[in-house]
């Protein structure tokens, strides 16, 4: 799997968009950007993912530069509960289709009030 | 729909002794994959179970060990357990014809003292 590289930690005022760098420069043609976050104690929450293109959902939105060595996460309008550790994760796929996941360390992002 | 459900949520063992964790995937998910994440770090990749067989495993002795049942639910045993088993425990699932997202339970929490 290809190594990611996220800043440790972030600030963000609430309200305001907070983007969140990642940087997958050995990233090849097949394998997807993922984006979980991890709230205290509790369970790896899936975000969003993408190969090449822009992505958007209810939760944020994932900007992937042409060359796709780096991307960023958006959350338009943070609150206090997107206070988490995010993870940007590079997935390829195995010969059935399921391939793990490869946790870093991840970004520890503080939503100031 | 329900989604992961993990089983015990917190749990005690002593050094030595055997623990059973189980997992109920997502509706209509039938890859079960589990992980371990000790206090400040990343979750770590133990083993992904498809078709009641083990597909993948990452880097853990043999005294982990799975299984996966016709239901598709699975249980996660570690035998002879050390101090350093000491971690959250987290059961993950996909499907393989369903776009490959993978979604967390919250974990079971287990100590050994």
């Amino acid at each position: 799997d290809a190594k990611t590289t996220q800043p440790t930690s972030m600030d963000c005022a609430e309200g305001r968009a907070a983007n969140l760098p990642c940087n997958h420069s050995t990233i090849s043609g097949n394998e997807y950007v993922y984006w979980y976050r991890q709230i205290h104690s509790q369970g790896p929450q899936y975000i969003i993912h993408g190969l090449k293109n822009n992505e958007t959902n209810e939760m944020a939105s994932l900007i992937i530069t042409e060359d796709r060595k780096s991307s960023t996460l958006i959350l338009p309008h943070a609150t206090l509960r997107d206070t988490a550790v995010y993870y940007c994760i590079v997935r390829g796929r195995s010969n059935f289709g399921n391939e793990k996941l490869t946790f870093g360390t991840g970004t520890r992002l503080t939503i100031i009030p | 729909d329900a989604g992961v459900t993990q089983s015990p949520t917190h749990l005690i063992k002593t050094r030595g002794q055997q623990v059973t964790l189980r997992c109920s995937p997502k509706s209509g998910h039938d890859t079960v994959s589990w992980y371990q994440q000790a206090l400040g770090q990343g979750p770590q990749f133990i083993f992904q179970y498809y078709e009641e067989e083990e597909r993948q495993r990452g880097n853990f002795p043999d005294r982990f060990s799975g299984h996966q049942f016709p239901n598709y639910s699975s249980e996660l045993n570690v035998n002879a357990l050390l101090l350093g088993d000491s971690a959250l425990y987290l059961c993950a699932s996909s499907s393989t014809d369903r776009g490959n997202t993978i979604y967390f339970g919250e974990g079971s929490w287990l100590t050994v003292v």
